[in-house]
């Protein structure tokens, strides 16, 4: 059974819209992270959150706000969506949040904007 | 900033061929290393870490050492099957930056039968 679930698995967006990424672990674990994946750039480090608290932003649009309702749970908004925005959006965690943890990765949001 | 270097792109074997993915990092200061594949359709799976010099990490079958004197971290396999085809990545842990991971851009590995 995935341990970490994301949904939808894809998505089809227009520009201008706005999409939330849901994304769900069942390791029992306190950090949690969002990368993205393009052709452009292959792993790209989003942000880290670790007991629902952000951590580390690397993302240089406030477009993309991350949400968690729950310690297991980091959700993914993109607001005014652009085509620039397609990419497998992955979300990921790690047993804690500190020294080069080890990721462990969901299987993906396809996201495609139109 | 700390990064990883993958020069390898694309590496076309037939089953039982040794492999070797070259990775080369960059980093201020010692950071843990890690190798992760990912299938198609799928997000990327640990392989293995090793956060130590001379430290060798494996899973698999797959292998790799800690070289800090050549700031590397080969992936290596004896002799590959057609599962083993897929993307694989190099990243890098540096302590000082949390726990987020710099990937390399990652060897697509094709295994012919």
């Amino acid at each position: 059974d995935p341990k970490i679930i994301q949904k939808p698995k894809y998505l089809v967006a227009v520009t201008g819209s706005e999409k939330i990424l849901i994304c769900e672990q069942y390791l029992g674990h306190n950090a949690m992270y969002w990368y993205r994946q393009s052709a452009k750039k292959p792993l790209e480090f989003m942000f880290s959150y670790s007991y629902q608290k952000l951590m580390d932003n690397q993302t240089a649009s406030s477009r993309f706000q991350p949400q968690s309702s729950k310690k297991n749970h980091l959700d993914l908004q993109i607001t005014a969506l652009k085509p620039d925005d397609s990419a497998t959006y992955f979300c990921a965690s790690s047993q804690d949040w500190g020294c080069a943890e080890t990721l462990y990765f969901g299987s993906g949001t396809r996201l495609t904007v139109l | 900033g700390d990064s990883v270097t993958q020069t390898e792109g694309q590496v076309a074997l037939s089953e039982e061929d040794f492999l070797t993915i070259h990775c080369n990092y960059s980093a201020s200061g010692y950071p843990a290393l890690f190798w992760y594949v990912q299938y198609p359709g799928e997000g990327p799976q640990f392989l293995f870490r090793a956060s130590r010099d001379k430290e060798k990490g494996s899973s698999r079958g797959f292998e790799a050492t800690y070289n800090k004197e050549t700031t590397s971290f080969h992936l290596q396999k004896a002799s590959v099957q057609e599962s083993d085809s897929a993307v694989y990545y190099c990243a890098l842990g540096d302590r000082g930056t949390g726990s987020k991971l710099s990937f390399g851009k990652g060897a697509k590995l094709t295994v012919s039968p």
